[in-house]
């Protein structure tokens, strides 16, 4: 059974305070590894798509990175507006297999 | 920016009652999907639809459960008979290539 343990919970930083959020995952053949962001009351937007371990990938203030068992999601410099939860999901490589299995998230808030 | 749609954006209903919730997937995507999020709890999938059939399901979806494309662009989820443990955020996605794109959501408050 594919698993996804997103860690910490809950996160608070100051605004400018840079920081990691982790996402360890287990699963039989990677087909793609996902980053979200969602919103109180909202649907989760997509942010990256990680393929492979050593892959990077860069979004304004946001760099998402996998290795074979982890991703990780550095925020450098936050501002208040970044403030939401993050989640991270992954895809089984299996033909024909497309759901995806998401962690509990990182409550990102960031304080001015 | 094209984005996935969904109405209504909150249904109350009763126990035992039928509810149908709508989506509007990106035009030209292919793949169609429900996603649901109890209160607190991870986003769980439902059900994936390709060329007019599922592809794929979980054990939540059972024959309570149903999809429906009926028409070029809308794509409908049905719940035969609510219980009150299907109260959640439902959520439709919809890809082309590997990135889903998830529309805002329908609360489901079954009473």
């Amino acid at each position: 059974e594919d698993q996804v343990t997103q860690s910490p919970e809950a996160l608070r930083l100051q605004e400018g305070e840079s920081s990691s959020l982790n996402c360890s995952y287990t699963v039989s053949g990677l087909r793609g590894l996902f980053w979200y962001r969602q919103d109180p009351g909202k649907g989760p937007e997509f942010l990256f798509t990680l393929y492979s371990a050593g892959e990077e990938k860069e979004k304004e203030r946001l760099k998402a990175t996998l290795t074979k068992k982890e991703s990780f999601l550095h925020i450098t410099a936050p501002k208040p507006e970044d403030s939401a939860t993050y989640l991270c999901a992954v895809r089984r490589s299996d033909t024909g297999r497309r759901a995806l299995t998401f962690g509990s998230g990182t409550r990102l808030q960031v304080q001015p | 920016e094209p984005e996935v749609t969904q109405t209504p954006s909150h249904q109350v209903t009763q126990m035992g009652q039928e509810v149908i919730l709508r989506c509007v997937p990106i035009s030209n995507h292919l793949y169609f999907y429900w996603y649901r999020q109890i209160l607190g709890q991870k986003v769980e999938f439902l059900v994936s639809f390709y060329n007019n059939e599922i592809s794929e399901k979980s054990e939540i979806f059972d024959d309570q459960f149903s999809v429906e494309r009926p028409d070029g662009s809308n794509f409908t989820l049905k719940i035969r008979s609510t219980k009150l443990e299907d109260s959640a955020m439902y959520f439709c996605a919809s890809n082309g290539a590997y990135e889903q794109y998830f529309g805002p959501g329908t609360r489901l408050t079954v009473t």
